[in-house]
């Protein structure tokens, strides 16, 4: 079935890089996405990667695909406390139509 | 960049009414996403409005209690109907802007509180 993992809670300190990560249990997942979402707010488009990629860069943002073992992570570097939030990792299924969502990790930036 | 407008942003309830949001979104989409998120949980699609079709549900939401309306490319409804404490949650629409390679754009929620 479609199931996706995240740890829970990351605490990190201010100008530390942070490494969330996630794994996913569908194999024709095409896409995959990282979202952040702050309090009271609604959901932020972090970033996203292919299924044929291995690795995607942006800014302060990487993103790491392992297709066998189906993990992906991101990295923050240079963590700032304005990257505290929840941090949702997802994938797309039945050819894209849909998202499966990760619990969530909470990310907390000590300064 | 696009955007997609959604009210109410909140609302209190009393339990047994109906409550009706709404979503605008500034392009054309084909498909456009209900999703709610329960207090410190992810998010769950509640179903997929399609223009000019039904909507599809997912499994454990049902259309007598989340009916959806999607009467143009841009614009939709979903109501969520004889409200109960349990209905308390965040209710998010989303719709793939620009492609589905590009991720989709999320609506600002809508925080519902049932009394």
């Amino acid at each position: 079935g479609e199931d996706v993992e995240q740890s829970l809670f990351l605490s990190v300190r201010e100008g530390d890089s942070s490494v969330i990560n996630c794994t996913y249990t569908d194999s024709s997942s095409t896409y995959l996405y990282w979202y952040k979402q702050e309090p009271g707010a609604g959901l932020q488009l972090l970033t996203y990667i292919f299924s044929n990629m291995d690795m995607k860069q942006d800014q302060r943002l990487t993103v790491l695909l392992n297709k066998k073992d189906k993990h992906l992570s991101l990295r923050i570097a240079d963590t700032q406390t304005g990257d505290s939030a929840i941090y949702f990792c997802a994938e797309s299924v039945k050819d894209g139509n849909k998202l499966v969502f990760g619990a969530g990790t909470i990310l907390r930036v000590k300064s | 960049s696009a955007v997609i407008s959604q009210k109410p942003s909140r609302d209190i309830c009393q339990r047994g009414t109906s409550l009706t949001i709404q979503c605008q979104v500034d392009s054309q989409v084909t498909m456009m996403f209900w999703y709610r998120q329960q207090p410190g949980q992810s998010l769950t699609l509640i179903a997929t409005a399609n223009q000019g079709s039904e909507a599809t549900y997912e499994s454990g939401f049902v259309i007598d209690k989340f009916p959806i309306s999607r009467p143009n490319l841009t614009f939709s409804t979903l109501t969520v109907s004889n409200m109960s404490p349990e209905d308390s949650s965040i209710y998010l629409c989303s719709a793939a802007v620009h492609s589905r390679s590009r991720g989709y754009t999320f609506g600002s929620g809508t925080r519902l509180t049932v009394v």
